[in-house]
């Protein structure tokens, strides 16, 4: 049972627009969230993330917002550009804070 | 700070062999974990350790065996390679209390 779940497995956008990527979560333990990029034969980096305190988080052109109600969260890129084509995955932790549990990821194409 | 260092980058194994993957970090972190990727999927957890001499089980443990005993080191062992072992494996690293954990730059494994 995937406890986060990325829904869309590609995103094609074009330059200058938004891109908006979608996690659902189903384990109400989680109680902070991260978004990570990957880019190929590279390890993940760390992106962005938010407190189940909050319902919003913007970092520059990233902003992250949680729909705690929803059990979703999303981040948005604008404007998008082509070196964000990446896949994009996002993770939840608990408040043991010990484990980060991912979805499946977001291939994202950002077109020129 | 080198940070993660994963090694080797690449192998291939045949059935039955067993290999060590290697795992270093250098940034005192107390949190390390191993994780695999399949091609289109997302990073399940295979073990984790919150400290030196302490290990438990992720989501996928099964043919897989890691030990901790220093705070650098977490290697993780296959005793009897199967391809279904084949994956790209990420080793990843978290400091007690933070929330970004970093990530290696993977070490591709093929079992045939």
């Amino acid at each position: 049972d995937q406890q986060v779940k990325q829904n869309s497995p590609s995103l094609s956008v074009q330059e200058g627009r938004i891109s908006i990527l979608n996690c659902d979560y189903t384990n109400s333990m989680f109680d902070y969230f991260l978004w990570y990029k990957k880019y190929p034969a590279e390890g993940p980096t760390f992106l962005i993330s938010i407190s189940s305190i909050k319902d919003k988080n913007e970092d520059g052109r990233f902003t992250v917002f949680l729909n705690k109600s929803a059990k979703h969260l999303s981040l948005h890129i604008v404007p998008s550009q082509p070196g964000d084509s990446a896949v994009y995955f996002c993770a939840a932790s608990g408040n043991a804070g010990n484990m980060l549990t991912f979805g499946g990821g977001t291939r994202l194409m950002v077109k020129p | 700070n080198a940070g993660v260092t994963q090694t080797p980058k690449f192998r291939i194994l045949k059935i039955g062999q067993s290999m060590t993957l290697q795992c270093t970090q250098d940034m005192n972190h107390n949190y390390m974990y191993w994780y695999r990727q399949d091609p289109g999927m997302g990073l399940k957890l295979i073990y984790y350790s919150v400290g030196a001499g302490i290990t438990d089980k992720g989501e996928v443990p099964n043919g897989y065996n890691v030990s901790r005993s220093t705070t650098e080191d977490f290697p993780l062992r296959l005793e009897l390679a199967a391809p279904s072992q084949t994956s790209v494996y990420f080793c990843a690293s978290r400091h007690r209390g933070g929330t970004e954990a970093f990530f290696g730059q993977g070490t591709r494994l093929t079992v045939v």
